[in-house]
């Protein structure tokens, strides 16, 4: 069956290190990779907007790659800020047919930036 | 821009009664919008799809006569949860997004509380 996992609950780390978080995916062939950030009784947030035939996408302080050899998305913010944190979701988008475009979610990893 | 608004935040109702949630796309028109739920700690469960003027579709094992969504135009969509119990206590999060390879834009969410 198809299975999204964000292969760390909770990440820790001190301000102005990376923060680099992990999707990985089996038994999907997706037609694009998003993630998203959501603080505490809010909705997601769009962050960005990766393609299967895309390997990397950047903005500001973010980077998102994408292996579809490894069926691997990793998500770096640089330069962390106490305000970085929050929990972060990767969602995956069906290929083909009627779904196309449906999202299914990881669970998240929740990042915690320490001053 | 691609704002969704979501209304109302948080609602507290009593068993047995009808709570109607609204999803607006602000500055988009949004073909297709999605209802999730989420509980606390855990990721994003899709309820249905919604598209303008046709049936919602439902994921398996959500009870479309106990969640009605309504999709009457391409700006607004609304999900009225019927005769609800504590058990539907939940954050429902409604989304949307202006074609299949748009990036999906989420409201802030609503707590529903049933006492």
């Amino acid at each position: 069956s198809q299975k999204i996992e964000q292969n760390s609950e909770a990440l820790n780390i001190q301000e102005g290190k990376t923060a680099t978080l992990t999707c990985n995916y089996t038994n999907y062939s997706p037609a694009y990779l998003q993630w998203y950030r959501q603080d505490p009784g809010r909705g997601p947030v769009f962050l960005l907007l990766i393609r299967e035939n895309e390997k990397e996408k950047r903005k500001e302080r973010l980077k998102v790659t994408f292996d579809t050899t490894l069926k691997q998305s990793l998500f770096h913010i640089t330069a962390s800020q106490p305000a970085d944190s929050a929990t972060y979701l990767c969602a995956l988008a069906n290929a083909g047919g009627t779904s196309y475009g449906k999202l299914t979610f990881g669970q998240g990893t929740i990042l915690t930036v320490h001053p | 821009g691609a704002v969704v608004s979501q209304h109302p935040s948080w609602v507290i109702c009593k068993s047995g009664t009808s709570v109607k949630i609204e999803c607006r796309s602000l500055d988009f028109q949004a073909t297709t919008m999605f209802w999730y739920r989420q509980f606390p700690k855990q990721s994003l469960m899709l309820m249905a799809t919604s598209n303008e003027g046709s049936k919602a579709t439902y994921e398996q094992g959500v009870e479309k006569d106990k969640f009605l969504i309504n999709h009457a135009s391409l700006t607004l969509s609304t999900l009225t949860v019927t005769s609800a119990h504590p058990e539907d206590s939940s954050f429902y999060i409604c989304s949307a997004r202006s074609s299949s390879n748009s990036p999906l834009h989420f409201g802030n969410g609503t707590r529903l509380t049933v006492t």
